[in-house]
């Protein structure tokens, strides 16, 4: 079956290190969306590709950034980890603009 | 601008009992409107969507139906279980502001007691 799977699904790091959660979709979509969840605000969009070569940025994608080499994968990187960065991390993809979208498991991720 | 306003919780109701979960919404033009539902441990699944006024969307026994005229997508079962213990989201996508991501609530939290 297609899905999408995230990795890893548990981090701890410290503060100012680099790091890269994986987003891997197996479904052939060109529209993938990277969310952090936080109490109170429920999902909010960092970035997101419309397909190879394409980024854009979301509503809180300071600190972070995307690359889209293939279709399948997405990878989100935060350059330098801070505290406020501490949250879970859900990966998206639809297959047409506008259309359902389909989440990933989720990472947790834990900045010391 | 686009945002979804949803019921604070959390919400505790005992099996069979009735379950409204408000939503209401601003947007430009007509967006598509969705619940997704989290169970403990795991991602986002959609729950059931509605893309133009008045059209209802149901699944699993869940109803919630598109009111332009009060910008609303409250969320509805006749009888609880258990199993639907979980945080519910109401969000909205409108592809006519030019940005295809869905604009979430800040989600409710429903316990189903026996």
């Amino acid at each position: 079956d297609a899905e999408i799977t995230q990795s890893p699904r548990h981090k701890i790091t410290e503060t100012g290190r680099q790091v890269t959660l994986a987003c891997h979709q197996t479904w052939n979509h060109n529209n993938m969306f990277w969310y952090r969840q936080d109490l109170g605000h429920g999902l909010r969009l960092i970035h997101y590709s419309y397909g190879v070569q394409d980024t854009n940025k979301g509503e809180v994608s300071d600190g972070y950034s995307v690359s889209r080499s293939n279709t399948e994968d997405l990878p989100l990187t935060l350059e330098s980890a801070a505290s406020s960065q501490t949250s879970v991390y859900f990966c998206a993809s639809s297959p047409q603009l506008a259309d359902t979208q389909y989440f990933g498991p989720g990472t947790r991720l834990t900045v010391l | 601008g686009n945002s979804v306003t949803q019921m604070e919780g959390p919400v505790t109701l005992s099996e069979e009992a009735f379950l409204t979960i408000n939503c209401t919404y601003t947007a430009t033009g007509y967006p598509s409107l969705f619940w997704y539902v989290q169970y403990p441990g795991e991602g986002l699944q959609l729950l059931l969507k509605a893309t133009k006024a008045d059209d209802k969307g149901s699944n699993k026994g869940f109803e919630a139906t598109y009111r332009k005229e009060t910008t609303s997508f409250h969320l509805e079962k006749g009888s609880v279980q258990v199993s639907d213990s979980a945080v519910y989201f109401c969000a909205l996508l409108n592809d006519q502001t030019g940005a295809n991501n869905l604009f979430f609530g800040t989600g409710t939290r429903l316990t189903v007691i026996p």
